[in-house]
């Protein structure tokens, strides 16, 4: 399978607790993106990486949220001590840098903070 | 960002055309016109995409108002594997990739009864 994959696919944590998660893009994507929805919603952009570098971050990543995309490849994105306010879903697309930018979505990593 | 109106559900009988309409009466010219859908408990996929003229493909037909102030999602005969959120999304072409991040809506839930 050449998709998107992220794991894990569910996490349940504790308040306080760091999480981290785990995006590998379609190999020859030099984009990455992560996005979050929460119940009811159409997903929100968070942030965004042109090959290693972070380009550009929402307002809704808070001091908490921390994203790396160390070798232009995987990405992580770690929520350090977590708050009942993050459980959602965590997607992660990745796209060609071209001029439409199509992106593709991974499954999605759900959070459950308890 | 321009902004999308579209219904918040429908519902359509399986094999029948079913049409997915969506306003954007602040669209500026260098808006492409995107839909992505999303089934339950997976990430958006990417359905198609249009700048000024109708556009075909394997999945849908997308037809442009020729003002560009509206679009509609055509899908020639739903299959029950469509019921899905429907989201109708404009991005601006060209000029990096910050332009391109997804903004969301709450899309059309498509019911498709079998």
């Amino acid at each position: 399978d050449t998709g998107v994959s992220q794991n894990p696919r569910h996490k349940i944590t504790k308040r306080g607790q760091n999480v981290t998660f785990r995006c590998d893009p379609i190999s020859e994507h030099n984009r990455l993106y992560w996005y979050r929805q929460t119940l009811g919603q159409g997903p929100e952009f968070l942030t965004y990486f042109q090959n290693e570098a972070q380009l550009e971050k929402s307002r809704l990543l808070s001091d908490r949220f921390s994203a790396e995309r160390p070798k232009g490849s995987f990405s992580t994105l770690e929520i350090q001590r977590t708050e009942q306010g993050d459980s959602a879903m965590y997607l992660c697309a990745s796209s060609l840098a071209d001029q439409i930018d199509t992106q593709y979505f991974g499954p999605g990593t759900r959070l459950t903070v308890l | 960002d321009a902004k999308t109106t579209q219904p918040n559900s429908m519902e359509s009988n399986e094999e029948e055309p079913v049409h997915l309409p969506c306003n954007h009466s602040t669209i500026s010219g260098t808006d492409y016109i995107h839909w992505y859908r999303q089934l339950p408990s997976q990430g958006p996929e990417y359905v198609i995409h249009g700048l000024t003229s109708n556009v075909n493909n394997r999945m849908a037909s997308l037809a442009i108002a020729e003002d560009r102030k509206s679009s509609t999602l055509i899908l020639h005969r739903a299959t029950l594997r469509d019921a899905a959120v429907y989201y109708c999304i404009l991005s601006a072409v060209g000029s990096g990739g910050s332009n391109y991040k997804l903004t969301f809506g709450k899309g059309t839930l498509l019911t498709v009864n079998p």
